[in-house]
Order: C-alpha cells, then structure tokens, then sequence
C-alpha cells in the first residue's frame, strides 16, 4: 500500500531564516506530486506540482520554490522565510495514469511558524 | 474553468440527527467531485468520490453524497451524526478528463460541530 510522509511536523523559524520541507511517497511510482498551503485552518492554496523528476510548475509566485530531486521525493524551500508564510503545509500525491479518475492523497502535513 | 462552492462556513448539528454539508460545482464537461474530511491539525482524508453511475455515493464512516446535476450540487449526507464527526469538510471537483496532472479545485471548506 502506499504512504506518504512529510517532516517535520512543526517547525518554528525566525525570519529571514532558511526552510526545507520534506515529502516522500512510497509504495508507487511517478506519482503527481502537490505542495499545499493551509492558513487559519481553512482553505487549501496549492503552491506547486510536479508531474515528474525535475518538472516543477508554480501556482504562486513568492519566495517559495520547490524541487524534486527523486521520483518520489518532493521538496518545499525558501532562502529568506517571511512572517506571512506561517501555515500548514500539505504534501500530496496521486495516481497519473489517464483514466484514474484520481483522489489525491495527503501527508500529515508541517504546521510552520515564522516568528 | 472548474470550480467549487461551499456556502456555509459552519454547520451545526446534534447527535443523533441527519446532516447536511452543501457543496455547488461549475465544470466543463463531466464533472469529478470529491469530499475529504480534515481534523485539527491532521491531513485530508479522502471521503467519497463521483466519477460516473449512480448519482448516490456512499463513502467512509457512514458517509455519502448525492450528485444532481440539474442543480449542480453534490451534498455530503449522513443519516445520523456522531460527535467525532465534528471537523472541516472540503467538497473538490477535479481537473477535466484528458488532463494526466489531477488536479483537484477545493471549496473553502464547512466547519461541521455535532453537539452531544
């Protein structure tokens, strides 16, 4: 069966502080890969996704990139963190074969404070 | 261009009673619809899903949800609500047939309190 992991959990930065987010998936392979971001608890910004190693596409431009370095591995970063990229964090993924009609499934997600 | 709507912030209701989570879609073509629940400071759990069929869909936890699509509507149901399904409910349409990438468009989510 296939998990999904993120860490870490949570995560305090100063700002201006580096970050680097962690997901990874397995139990399948060339998954779509999804960063999301939760602020006050509700709706869901997606922020990037990536259809395979090295394919990264942006929703939002900000001081947020990401990479994926790994088939299975998807990386959230940023150089200089602000106090307005506080929020949940959510890794996801799904199956991108056509004819999947394809939930998307989510890590556990990093609750990140910038102070 | 594909969109969802969830009109109420917050939904209320006691144990034991019926409940409803409302959720409006626009889409080109056939629509995907989703539902997830999330608790505090957890993931998305993927709920129930409408691809094609039957338009009552039953899911996890006693869950299901009704397609209409004379009124563009696909509403969470559950005939009786426990405590510990209090949570933030997201109905999400899916990024159109022909598109490998899956994307999914979420609504803005509805606080679901079932009161003892």
């Amino acid at each position: 069966s296939q998990t999904i992991h993120q860490w870490p959990a949570t995560l305090v930065q100063p700002v201006g502080s580096p970050l680097s987010l962690e997901c990874t998936v397995e139990g399948t392979s060339n998954p779509n890969l999804y960063w999301y971001r939760q602020a006050a608890g509700r709706g869901l910004q997606l922020l990037f996704y990536s259809v395979g190693i090295g394919q990264i596409s942006s929703e939002v431009p900000q001081n947020l990139s990401a990479s994926r370095p790994q088939d299975r591995q998807f990386i959230l970063s940023s150089k200089k963190l602000l106090l307005s990229d506080s929020g949940f964090y959510l890794c996801a993924w799904s199956n991108p074969f056509v004819g999947e009609n394809g939930e998307q499934y989510f890590g556990p997600g990093t609750r990140l404070t910038v102070t | 261009a594909q969109s969802v709507a969830q009109p109420e912030d917050q939904v209320n209701v006691a144990e034991g009673n019926p409940l409803t989570v409302k959720c409006t879609y626009s889409v080109s073509g056939n629509p995907y619809l989703f539902w997830y629940v999330q608790y505090p400071n957890r993931g998305l759990q993927f709920l129930l899903k409408y691809i094609t069929g039957d338009n009552l869909v039953k899911g996890s936890y006693g869950f299901e949800a009704e397609f209409n699509k004379s009124q563009t509507s696909f509403h969470l149901k559950k005939p009786s609500a426990l405590v510990s399904d209090s949570a933030l409910y997201f109905c999400a349409v899916r990024e159109g047939r022909g598109s490998t990438l899956g994307r999914l468009y979420f609504g803005r989510g509805t606080q679901l309190t079932v009161w003892p």
